[in-house]
């Protein structure tokens, strides 16, 4: 059974950094794209960055770009994503999303969701 | 504002059929395949449908989509009141160095 698990979430003053983890099992992690996608309150899905199964392909949305930086350590089953410079309207639940051998956006399991609320 | 433009709300009557519309560009649509996602309140988001018109196993076949062109659809028949959530569409965008984008959502009221 795939499973996707997030951790890392939590109040951040605006300035501030954290680091988000998807811990993942049940599939050959290293054979997948990973995604992350946030959902701020109240609001639609947003695509926020994407890599490839081996790393060596990163991709960000214009909106965190120079400020967040996703990477995995496939030995560890494991995405992460650093925010660094957080923003008020970062403010959002995040969710890891496993895609299809490369990126090409067909997310067919996600995880449950971080909150990171960036507030003073 | 969305680069895949969705109505924000559509409704139907149960067992009605409703489609949900999803438009974009050459770059994206026009160029990559289309998902679809399902959201009830307070979950993650489900797939639909990926690569176009393709069912995941345990989705009902009264979920359809299609592709034409710049544009995408997604057909829900003999509407349920389960099925009353929010939908969004997403696709790769080619422009720039490439990122993904998603539809600004749907939210489906069944009367």
């Amino acid at each position: 059974e795939v499973q996707l698990l997030e951790s890392g979430g939590g109040l951040v003053q605006p300035g501030g950094s954290l680091r988000l983890s998807c811990t993942a099992s049940g599939f050959i992690f290293s054979n997948y794209a990973m995604s992350w996608v946030r959902q701020a309150p109240g609001k639609g899905l947003e695509w926020v960055s994407s890599i490839s199964g081996s790393g060596g392909s990163t991709y960000y949305a214009d909106s965190v770009k120079g400020r967040f930086t996703i990477s995995r350590d496939n030995s560890k089953n494991t995405l992460y994503l650093q925010m660094n410079s957080l923003r008020v309207e970062d403010t959002a639940v995040y969710y890891c999303a496993k895609d299809d051998a490369v990126v090409i956006i067909e997310f067919d399991y996600w995880g449950q969701g971080t909150l990171v609320t960036v507030s003073s | 504002q969305s680069v895949l433009t969705q109505p924000p709300s559509a409704s139907g009557a149960p067992g009605q059929r409703v489609t949900i519309s999803c438009s974009g560009s050459s770059s994206n649509i026009g160029n990559n395949y289309v998902s679809w996602y399902q959201q009830l309140p307070g979950t993650a988001p489900k797939l639909l449908i990926y690569r176009n018109n393709q069912r995941p196993s345990g989705v009902p076949d009264r979920f359809s989509g299609s592709k034409s062109g710049t544009s995408a659809s997604l057909v829900i028949s003999g509407l349920r009141s389960e099925d009353e959530a929010d939908y969004y569409c997403a696709a790769w965008d080619d422009s720039l160095s490439g990122r993904g984008v998603f539809g600004g959502g749907t939210k489906l009221t069944v009367l």
